[in-house]
């Protein structure tokens, strides 16, 4: 069985710059979670999508980070204009679901974004 | 609000048990856990415990929860030198779950 796919691996942009970072969770898996990891610290959560609602989105910065998930399979988030505090590791994450007694939270490999 | 806390490093001798310790504050909390980051890869599941259980064993691994204290630890038996990762203690609340900051564990051979 495939894992939770992100791309790309590694993104190096200049500030202001826009950037986008792909998701495909494990498949039949309908809740998806963005996290920011910064360096030395744990994930803090973005945003939660149950299939194509976005149910938790209190932690995203709106003014500049923006996130979709369509068809409620795979997931974009956008950050326009990106900026020097911006430089972490975005995980993307999916569960069954989030309600389920045990919640197994499966995660990608990360995408590590560098803004210079 | 929750908050999740982990000392940041441990080092242990190859074949020595090794003990990470976590503390939470959220006492709604329904499962906790333990995830294993290795560099450049995402968090992966090691095990979990249900708040209603003070013990559980998984092979090497052996979580015990104290709830009164809100206080979590991981020991890993006979610890090996593949067991050298960054070690996330986490807490499921009633809306989310949240992340201590992650142990750095190092094994000297």
């Amino acid at each position: 069985e495939a894992g939770v796919v992100q791309s790309p691996r590694y993104k190096i942009i200049e500030k202001k710059q826009p950037v986008a970072f792909w998701c495909n969770p494990i498949s039949g898996h309908n809740t998806l979670y963005w996290y920011l990891q910064n360096l030395g610290q744990g994930p803090e959560l973005l945003i939660r999508y149950e299939n194509e609602e976005a149910v938790d989105d209190s932690q995203l910065p709106k003014d500049r980070f923006s996130a979709e998930r369509l068809k409620g399979v795979d997931s974009t988030l956008k950050i326009q204009p990106a900026e020097l505090g911006d430089s972490a590791v975005y995980l993307c994450a999916s569960s069954f679901r989030a309600s389920g007694r045990r919640n197994e939270q499966f995660f990608g490999p990360g995408t590590r974004l560098t803004v210079l | 609000g929750e908050d999740v806390e982990q000392s940041l490093f441990l080092s242990v001798r190859e074949g020595d048990s090794s003990v990470i310790n976590c503390t939470y504050t959220d006492s709604s909390s329904t499962y906790l856990y333990w995830y294993k980051q290795e560099p450049g890869a995402g968090l992966q599941l090691l095990t979990y415990i249900f708040s209603n259980m003070d013990m559980k064993q998984d092979q090497r691994l052996t979580v015990l929860l104290n709830k009164k204290d809100k206080h979590l630890s991981l020991r890993i038996a006979d610890t090996q030198t593949g067991d050298s990762a960054i070690y996330f203690c986490a807490e499921k609340g009633l809306l989310k779950t949240i992340f201590g900051a992650g142990t750095r564990l190092f094994v000297k051979a």
